[in-house]
């Protein structure tokens, strides 16, 4: 099993939609969680870190669950400029595992 | 203030040259993470390593790879006697530390192909 796992996708969708990704993780001693995106051929961006009380940032709304392992990031009025790999990432002691990300294509 | 910088953004090595990639971390960074990423995969550490010391290799093959973070000057990952199989995108990371609170920042990556 995967120590972080996610849906592969393709997520296709309109612009203006509203769009969640899920993440799970195996490893409960995890202790920081956060959201990349990386778009094709480049480098992963910190899209956002994760905190237990749930954050948000503008259009995106990123979620923790310790109990059940698991992490999710919702964006809302989608964008064409969204359109990437989004990362999903946890962090042990100084140790970053990435999930192999979820595409997501904005389609005008 | 300038991010991670790696050189070179492209290499291309025939079968048993040596390759060298070089990661210069942000201003006030110690901690740096090297990453290999093939083509449609995702991101598997490698090393993590802060000034002078290796504190985690276990990504890293046993043979013909090897990183360093000297005193001075960048950081190094270097490959000998490259094989197809390298070619990939290496990317550098690094962080202010180890603490909750600091957050991992990206080099451009180095485009490693093996002919």
């Amino acid at each position: 099993r995967k120590e972080v796992e996610q849906d592969p996708g393709p997520f296709n969708v309109p612009e203006g939609a509203t769009v969640a990704f899920n993440c799970t993780y195996s490893n409960s001693a995890s202790q920081s969680f956060f959201w990349y995106r990386q778009d094709c051929r480049k480098e992963p961006k910190l899209l956002m870190s994760v905190y237990s009380s749930g954050n948000e940032d503008g259009r995106f709304t990123a979620q923790l669950n310790r109990a059940s392992q698991y992490i999710s990031l919702l964006i809302r009025d989608s964008k064409l400029s969204d359109s990437a790999t989004y990362l999903c990432v946890t962090r042990g002691t100084y140790k970053y595992i990435f999930g192999t990300g979820t595409r997501l294509k904005v389609l005008a | 203030n300038a991010g991670v910088m790696q050189n070179p953004r492209h290499l291309v090595r025939r079968r048993g040259q040596e390759a060298r990639l070089r990661c210069s971390p942000m201003k006030g960074h110690s901690h740096v993470y090297w990453y290999r990423q093939l083509p449609e995969e995702g991101l598997k550490f490698m090393v993590y390593l802060q000034k002078e010391n290796i504190i985690d290799e276990s990504g890293m093959p046993k043979e013909r790879f090897s990183a360093e973070f000297p005193k001075e000057g960048p950081s190094i990952l270097r490959i000998q006697q490259v094989v197809r199989g390298d070619s990939a995108a290496y990317f550098c990371a690094s962080s202010r530390g180890t603490s909750e609170s600091y957050e991992q920042y990206f080099g451009p990556g180095t485009r490693l192909t093996v002919t």
